[in-house]
């Protein structure tokens, strides 16, 4: 039993790239997160999915696409990357309890050039 | 909206001294609480929550938390820490979707 993991651990871009960063998760959960994490901010939610094939809007959307094509897999996008996306990213999970808790990744951290 | 404010950003604490972390949320309704931890280079995980019944809420690693509604609040404490406690703690709040709020975070240091 894996829990979340993430793929990759560490990548470095320059502006204007794409990559897609992927998430898995072994728990049978519905809901899946992405969230970035930056110095004196905390996370902040980019965009999460309550369930195979639907994807929607947190705080921070702008800049990024997801998908959610098999239950177990939630995949953030960067079409055009910038600098001020430069951050660590952590891909989250859990069940459709909404005081159950949230179960995260050990996090990618991306740094755009 | 509800918005997570954690008074203190760092926190130095010598080994088996008490420490207190302090969180405030804003909210016009009721609230579900967290708090969660991230050692250094890894993901976050839980220490504890609140959702309901008694305010004094106890997790792993010994710390626990007070929920206090009229003041808004639910602060962390841990009545003697370790150096394995040195890392990054989060409070959260949820109302009644699968979404948190994440306070910016307090890193706590231990020194021996």
């Amino acid at each position: 039993n894996a829990g979340v993991t993430q793929t990759p651990k560490f990548r470095v871009l320059k502006t204007g790239q794409s990559m897609t960063l992927l998430c898995a998760q072994d728990m049978n959960h519905e809901y899946m997160y992405w969230y970035r994490q930056d110095p004196g901010m905390g996370l902040r939610l980019i965009h999460y999915s309550v369930g195979e094939g639907t994807t929607a809007k947190g705080e921070v959307p702008d800049g990024y696409n997801v998908s959610r094509l098999k239950k177990q897999n939630f995949l953030l996008g960067l079409e055009s990357a910038a600098p001020s996306q430069t951050s660590v990213y952590f891909c989250a999970s859990g069940s459709t309890s909404y005081t159950d808790t949230q179960y995260f990744g050990p996090g990618t951290r991306l740094t755009v050039l | 909206a509800q918005s997570v404010t954690q008074l203190d950003s760092q926190v130095p604490v010598f080994e088996e001294a008490p420490v207190e972390l302090r969180c405030n949320y804003s909210s016009s309704v009721s609230v579900y609480l967290f708090w969660y931890v991230q050692y250094p280079n890894q993901g976050l995980q839980l220490l504890l929550k609140y959702l309901s019944g008694s305010t004094l809420v106890k997790g792993i690693n010994g710390f626990e938390a007070e929920f206090n509604k009229s003041q808004t609040s639910f602060h962390l404490r841990k009545p003697s820490v370790h150096i394995s406690d040195t890392a990054e703690y989060f409070c959260a709040v949820s109302i009644n979707d699968y979404k948190l709020s994440f306070g910016a975070g307090t890193t706590v240091t231990v020194r021996a």
